[in-house]
């Protein structure tokens, strides 16, 4: 079937202007998390979105960066007045509900901050 | 909170021969293992992981990995390397107390030479 899917694939930008990311994860996936990775930060956790539960935003670097989830299904990533150290990709990933289970990955949108 | 390291950087190793990944995660309250690999330009796919049972996992690929409790490791394994596993290789835990969210180590670069 479909994995996971994001758009768009590359994203430049300028320095100082809002992008937004989307992410359509598996279908009856009801658990969605975003994380981003960039050269020197590695592999990071930004949010989690578990079915009709207040997401987990512990890992969002700062309130320029926010998230929803419509429908239970679709994501929007939103980056506000963006900056160069935001240059990186960004992953999504879903996964069933049960704790154990393995995430999906998307392919990522790479993003660059001019 | 959760760390993750990876002690190896770049793995170089010719064809055919077997090459070891290290991993060890800080915490010692239960937790569920995994290792993705990412192949250039891909999103993260899973090779393997731990849950529960018995501590020798067989993944995707001819890897398999060993979970060893009292030195908290999780080191992946594969007796025969070929020229196609050459990607990145991602140990990630996550812990059950804490969600699903993923906390990766910082990879392993493994390059495969004819």
């Amino acid at each position: 079937g479909a994995g996971v899917s994001q758009s768009p694939s590359n994203k430049v930008t300028e320095k100082g202007k809002d992008v937004e990311l989307r992410c359509d994860p598996i279908s009856g996936h009801t658990a969605l998390y975003w994380y981003r990775q960039s050269l020197g930060q590695g592999l990071e956790f930004l949010i989690y979105f578990q079915g009709n539960s207040a997401p987990d935003k512990s890992g969002l670097p700062s309130d320029r960066f926010s998230a929803e989830r419509t429908g239970g299904s679709v994501s929007t990533l939103t980056i506000q007045r963006t900056q160069q150290e935001d240059s990186a990709v960004y992953l999504c990933a879903s996964s069933f509900r049960r704790v154990q289970e393995t995430q999906y990955f998307g392919p990522g949108t790479r993003l660059l901050v001019l | 909170a959760q760390s993750v390291t990876q002690l190896d950087s770049q793995v170089p190793v010719f064809e055919e021969a077997p090459v070891e990944l290290r991993c060890n995660y800080s915490s010692s309250v239960s937790v569920y293992l995994f290792w993705y690999v990412q192949y250039p330009n891909q999103g993260l796919q899973l090779l393997l992981k731990y849950l529960s049972g018995s501590t020798l996992v067989k993944g995707i690929n001819g890897f398999e990995a060993e979970f060893n409790k009292s030195q908290t490791s999780f080191h992946l394994r594969k007796p025969s390397v070929h020229i196609s596993d050459t990607a990145e290789y991602f140990c990630a835990v996550s812990d059950r107390a804490a969600g699903n969210k993923l906390t990766f180590g910082g990879g392993t670069r493994v390059l495969v030479k004819p």
